[in-house]
């Protein structure tokens, strides 16, 4: 029972580089979500998938792409990384968008960059 | 703007103590609320939930009923165990249009439970 499956689950990066996180669902949900994580600030939305082929931006937007390639995968990539983006990341799914639904979260992705 | 507001950790108390973990809410319509639970090294999991106002979520022995006229979600349960230690958040479900498609999280309280 894999539920979401995150990778990887640790990065390091330098300044400027680029990356892609992978997120991977096998509960056939419709809606898919990428926050961040930092100390004393709960989990931010950085973007979400509310059905497959639509993005929205979130919250905290700025620096990230994202691409919802199938109804299981949704990879939010980093253009150009800022050490502002170090943080943990967080994969999760809903069945649906509506926010009354619970959603599942996979392990996260600890990024570094220096 | 919807926002939640947790009390803040840490929290250590001794095994077999009641735990309570305070969460209030501003929101515009009618929000949802949460508990999700936050393992070391893991992501985080729906503990309970709360649609409308005056219903009671539970799990595992954790309690939160939903009081619209104090706008507050608090977390009880009756005797703790080592196991329980973790971080817990507080969410509202519903973003400041109404649509209904963000999660609002608090700022997370670390619970300690020791033997």
């Amino acid at each position: 029972n894999a539920g979401v499956t995150q990778t990887p689950k640790f990065q390091v990066l330098k300044t400027g580089q680029s990356m892609t996180l992978q997120c991977a669902q096998d509960m056939n949900h419709n809606s898919m979500y990428w926050y961040r994580q930092d100390p004393g600030m709960g989990l931010r939305l950085i973007y979400y998938s509310a059905s497959e082929g639509t993005t929205d931006k979130g919250e905290v937007p700025n620096g990230y792409n994202v691409s919802r390639l199938n109804k299981r995968e949704f990879s939010l990539r980093l253009e150009s990384a800022a050490p502002s983006q170090t943080s943990v990341y967080f994969c999760a799914s809903g069945r649906t968008a509506h926010s009354n639904q619970p959603q599942h979260f996979g392990d996260g992705t600890r990024l570094s960059i220096l | 703007g919807n926002s939640v507001t947790q009390m803040e950790g840490p929290v250590t108390l001794s095994e077999e103590a009641f735990l309570t973990i305070n969460c209030t809410y501003t929101a515009t319509g009618y929000p949802s609320l949460f508990w999700y639970v936050q393992y070391p090294g893991e992501g985080l999991q729906l503990l309970l939930k709360a649609t409308k106002a005056d219903d009671k979520g539970s799990n595992k022995g954790f309690e939160a009923t939903y009081r619209k006229e104090t706008t507050s979600f608090h977390l009880e349960k009756g005797s703790v165990q080592v196991s329980d230690s973790a971080v817990y958040f507080c969410a509202l479900g519903l973003d400041s249009s109404g649509s209904a498609r963000q999660l609002t999280f608090g700022s997370g309280t670390q619970l300690t439970v020791l033997p």
